[in-house]
């Protein structure tokens, strides 16, 4: 069955420090990948993209995300969190046309 | 309309009793989805609808759980006999199938179930 795994429920930084979220899935098939996001008290949205070509994707408010096949990885990546980046992350696998969704990553800056 | 529309968006109810949940797709969206998000649970996928296609309803909890779709647009999830491990808020979204569109999906704000 499609699964996705992210490593770390609830992440806590300081603002400036680098961030990385880990993500990975289990799916046998061509993959499309996504990392959402969902700020408080706000709907779900959409952080970044994976469809093919680069696996290197750059998203909103400097994010990205690199997609190692070989490690069935998409980790999420941004250099320097602000306080604003507070907010729970979610890594999602397009499997066979559904969407499917990681546990969800809360990230916390303090200022 | 502009987004997914949800309704209600808070429904308070007692164990055993059905509850229907309303989602308003984006007008041209022929997917539509169901989820399910508890603390600590993230999003659990529930039922995915694609146009005419019979729709993939391999995440239901059991068969309490039932959701339709008319006329490819409007959908309603139905819960039969609530118990109370059935709190939680119900998200839907939807999108489009094609292009660089495709899969990316336009979530409603919810629609929070609590069963007491």
């Amino acid at each position: 069955a499609q699964s996705v795994s992210q490593h770390n429920h609830h992440v806590i930084l300081s603002e400036a420090a680098s961030l990385e979220l880990g993500c990975n899935y289990s799916y046998g098939g061509t993959v499309n990948l996504f990392w959402y996001v969902q700020y408080p008290g706000q709907h779900l949205q959409l952080l970044l993209k994976y469809f093919s070509g680069d696996p290197l994707v750059k998203g909103i408010k400097g994010f990205e995300a690199e997609f190692i096949k070989s490690k069935f990885s998409f980790n999420l990546r941004k250099p320097s969190v602000q306080w604003s980046d507070t907010a729970e992350y979610f890594c999602a696998v397009n499997a066979g046309g559904k969407l499917i969704f990681g546990q969800g990553t809360e990230l916390s800056v303090k200022p | 309309g502009a987004g997914v529309s949800q309704s209600p968006s808070n429904k308070v109810t007692e164990k055993g009793k059905d509850v229907e949940l309303r989602c308003d797709p984006i007008s041209g969206h022929t997917a539509l989805y169901w989820y399910r998000q508890s603390l600590g649970q993230g999003l659990e996928f529930l039922i995915y609808f694609q146009g005419n296609s019979a729709p993939d309803k391999s995440g239901l909890p059991s068969d309490r759980f039932s959701a339709e779709r008319t006329g490819g647009s409007v959908s309603t999830l139905t819960i039969q006999r609530t118990q109370q491990e059935d709190s939680a808020v119900y998200l839907c979204a939807s999108s489009t199938q094609a292009g660089s569109g495709a899969n990316v999906l336009t979530f409603g704000a919810g629609s929070r179930l609590t069963v007491l």
